[in-house]
Order: structure tokens, then sequence, then C-alpha cells
């Protein structure tokens, strides 16, 4: 069993459209990351959301965790093709100190 | 540039032979984490170092070994190598803050 479920799975837009992706689990985190890897790189950190109900702001992005620190949300405002990459959301485990990450959305956005 | 360096960038060998990968941290960096990523699994947690001690471990094979040395710089061994075993290799290191700095990964193909 997945600690993290991420959907939609595979995302393919035009540019200009708006999207949302997710990242879920039903254990709460203490905080929660955002990275985005592009093909043949290293996944590189967006953001990190630490507080029940917080909104971040990068740009044309929005992050949201959730009330309970179980889930959080990705919000892409007229995406453009630099958008393109696989959104993968991470987690530390409480009582270890791995990162875990989620199985990612890879999004492809459409000139 | 992170300032994480992995080597070798791309790596082809046959099956049952073995291998090490090498990963030198950021300037300052005391922890080290090793991924897996292939096609199917996402990216995996191997194991984590913390100034020259294993920190944490996850579904590592007992095929693969690693350590961290005293100029913090880390290893990766993947030893009877098996078709499976062709992924990307990725290290990651980490300040106090918790964010992963990524290099630019390993590539193994296994034939």
């Amino acid at each position: 069993t997945q600690l993290l479920e991420q959907s939609p799975q595979f995302l393919s837009i035009q540019e200009g459209e708006n999207l949302t992706v997710y990242c879920n689990s039903s254990s709460v985190f203490s905080s929660l990351q955002w990275y985005r890897q592009e093909p043949g790189e290293g996944p590189v950190l967006l953001v990190t959301v630490v507080t029940g109900g917080e909104v971040k702001k990068l740009k044309r992005l929005t992050f949201q965790f959730g009330d309970a620190r179980k889930d959080s949300s990705l919000h892409i405002t007229a995406a453009q093709p630099g958008d393109t990459g696989l959104y993968l959301c991470a987690v530390r485990e409480t009582s270890y100190d791995k990162v875990i990450f989620g199985p990612g959305t890879s999004l492809s956005v459409i000139p | 540039d992170s300032g994480v360096t992995q080597t070798p960038k791309h790596l082809i060998t046959a099956t049952g032979q073995r291998v090490t990968l090498r990963c030198s941290p950021r300037s300052g960096d005391l922890s080290v984490y090793w991924y897996q990523q292939s096609l199917d699994q996402g990216l995996q947690f191997l194991i984590q170092y913390y100034n020259g001690e294993e920190r944490a471990k996850g579904n590592i094979l007992e095929r693969f070994s690693a350590q961290q040395f005293p100029d913090l710089h880390s290893e990766l061994n993947l030893s009877s190598l098996e078709l499976g075993d062709s992924a990307l290799y990725f290290c990651a290191s980490t300040p106090p803050s918790g964010e992963l700095f990524f290099g630019e990964g390993s590539r193994l193909t296994v034939l």
C-alpha cells in the first residue's frame, strides 16, 4: 500500500488551461513537500507546507495543505509548456528519517 | 546545479556483475539519501546516512549496500545485478531545513 497517492497519474492539457493535481494519504503529516522533476534530471523542491489549511503561492502555482494535514493540492493557472514535468509530493515519516515520495503526476502542456 | 555530484552518469553492464555508484553531497550537508527510480515503481527510498552512520532504511535489496565515508561522500554498491535493477539511481543531500537537493542521477542499464 502506497503511503501517498497522487492523481491524476497523467495529464495532458493545452497551453493556457488551468489544472489541479492532488496528493492524498490516510496518515497525518507534520509537513509536505512538492517537487518537480524534468526528464533526465533530479527532482527540484517547489514548496514545503507545514500548517493545516496553509496556502502558498509561487507565481502561477498555488499549493494548499489540507486542514487535517492528510492531503495537498497543487493548482496551476494558465499552464505553459515550461510547466511540463513530473510533479511529486513527499513527506517525512515521523518515526524515521525517511522521505517518501508519491508516484507522481506526469504533466504535459501542449503549445 | 544542485551542488550534488553523482558519477557515473550512465553505466551499462551485464547480469551478475557488480557496480558502484558514487555521490558527493553539497558542501556542509551531512545527510545523504539514495533513491531508485524506475518507470513502474516511481521514486523508491533505499537508504539514508547521516554523518557516516546509517539512519533509515527502505526497501533496499540485500544485494545492495551503501556507506558514507568520513569526507561525507557516499557509495551505493549493487551486486549480482539483474535485468530488473535497470533504473535511475538518485542521490540527494539535505541541510537541516529538510529540503532534498538531488543529483542528476546515475542511469544503470543491465543487459
